[in-house]
């Protein structure tokens, strides 16, 4: 069974500092990752996404993720947060068939001046 | 290309009432899935279509829920009768095939039960 842990619902960073978002995995055979934002009143929109390629991924507005197999891990970063990164991140697993995703609970990213 | 759109936005009803969510996948994608998301939880899959046929429903909470997707292109969710543990944000995504990876999201449609 597929499931994933996101940890921390709200993150609190300043324009300009780190962003760093968790996500944990449990998958039985080979995960496939994706993050997804959430901007109000707009649907999922894809971040970034690994299928087994390299294991540094890069997306769209200069996040990124690392699928880190022993630590079962694919955080999300960004090294410089800007306000209008201030969204709702939805962490997301899938296998082989790629029919569901399994998603976290999601971290609401607040970005202060 | 328009993306995956919803209807309506926002739905507010009366439990035991009956109510009926609308999806219209991107155009000529035959994969067609519908997603809810509880009081802030994490979304969960209800099911997934491909063309009209339904490849797998296993997320569908019990029968009051009933997918359609006439004819393979937009598909409804009638959840009759609605009760109160049914509300929350229901989310539909297609993808053209399923060797694509990606989903693409609806904004979603705000289901409130009272």
């Amino acid at each position: 069974a597929q499931s994933v842990t996101q940890l921390g619902s709200h993150v609190s960073v300043s324009e300009g500092a780190l962003v760093l978002l968790r996500c944990n995995y449990s998958s039985s055979v080979p995960p496939y990752l994706f993050w997804y934002v959430q901007y109000p009143n707009q649907g999922l929109q894809l971040l970034l996404k690994y299928t087994s390629a390299a294991t540094l991924v890069k997306g769209i507005n200069g996040f990124e993720a690392e699928f880190k197999k022993s630590e079962t891990s694919f955080h999300l970063t960004k090294p410089s947060a800007h306000m209008s990164d201030a969204a709702e991140y939805f962490c997301a697993v899938s296998v082989y068939n790629f029919n569901k995703f399994y998603f976290g609970s999601g971290t609401k990213l607040n970005v202060k001046p | 290309e328009a993306g995956v759109t919803q209807f309506p936005s926002h739905s507010v009803i009366e439990k035991g009432q009956t109510v009926t969510l609308r999806c219209d996948p991107i155009s000529g994608h035959d994969n067609l899935y519908w997603y809810r998301r509880v009081m802030g939880k994490e979304i969960k899959f209800l099911l997934h279509f491909v063309k009209e046929s339904k490849q797998d429903e296993s997320g569908m909470p019990n029968n009051r829920f009933l997918a359609e997707r006439t004819g393979g292109t937009y598909s409804t969710l009638k959840v009759q009768p609605a009760e109160l543990e049914d509300s929350g944000v229901y989310f539909c995504a297609s993808s053209q095939d399923l060797g694509e990876y990606e989903q693409y999201f609806g904004p979603g449609t705000r289901l409130t039960v009272t």
